[in-house]
């Protein structure tokens, strides 16, 4: 059974701290990706990675950083959280670009 | 600018069949993707369009217009288990490898 594993379900953080996401898929896929999801918005990209130590921003990178040291790993790291990064996030990985994304179970992170 | 158009929500009833409708403003366009996802859980692959027509898996089908920039999601024999939010997403093939998502229409069935 194909995997995405999001480190966290629930994360709570204070305003300033430094959070990292973390994302595992056991497929040996290429590609991975970072989403948030806001009711109303959808998945928005953060950030994408189509190797090792490659990355490329997203629509919403304002705030992110990311890193892939490892093909199966993927972190979001938000570098000083603030409550507007309240959300759910979702990781994703997939083959190539026209084939389906399997997502992790989400992290929702509340920034207080 | 990139734009996925869906309805909030919609209501159907068991058995019934519905039609989820999407339309997109893209700059380059690769193919569509319809996913499932039920409240609190990832969104599940349904189906992808890359050519005009519709595709056919059970009880789902998706069609696909590239010249209106529309497609649909056609769900037959509605069960309740149906009851879930739906996302359009289109593959962009202005570089690199992204994906928007639309915001997602609800579907509600009722008994």
């Amino acid at each position: 059974d194909v995997k995405v594993t999001q480190s966290s379900r629930y994360l709570v953080k204070r305003t300033g701290e430094k959070v990292f996401l973390e994302c595992v898929q056991d497929m040996d896929h290429e590609n991975m990706f970072w989403y948030r999801q806001d009711p109303g918005l959808g998945l928005r990209l953060i950030y994408f990675s189509y190797d090792v130590k490659m990355k490329e921003k997203g629509d919403i990178p304002e705030g992110y950083s990311v890193s892939r040291e490892k093909k199966e790993r993927f972190s979001l790291i938000l570098e000083s959280a603030s409550t507007n990064q309240t959300s759910m996030y979702l990781c994703a990985s997939n083959e190539g670009q026209n084939t389906e994304a399997f997502f992790g179970q989400g992290t929702r992170l509340t920034v207080v | 600018g990139q734009n996925i158009d869906q309805p909030t929500e919609m209501t159907a009833t068991e058995g019934a069949i519905v039609q989820i409708n999407c339309t997109y403003q893209t700059s380059g366009f690769n193919g569509l993707f319809w996913y499932q996802q039920h409240a609190g859980e990832a969104p599940t692959f349904l189906s992808y369009n890359v050519l005009d027509g519709l595709e056919e898996k059970g009880r789902f089908s998706s069609f696909l217009s590239r010249s209106k920039g529309y497609s649909y999601l056609l769900l037959k024999e509605l069960q309740m288990k149906d009851s879930a939010s739906y996302l359009c997403a289109v593959s962009l093939n202005t570089g690199g490898f992204k994906t928007i998502f639309g915001a997602g229409t609800r579907l509600f069935v009722k008994a």
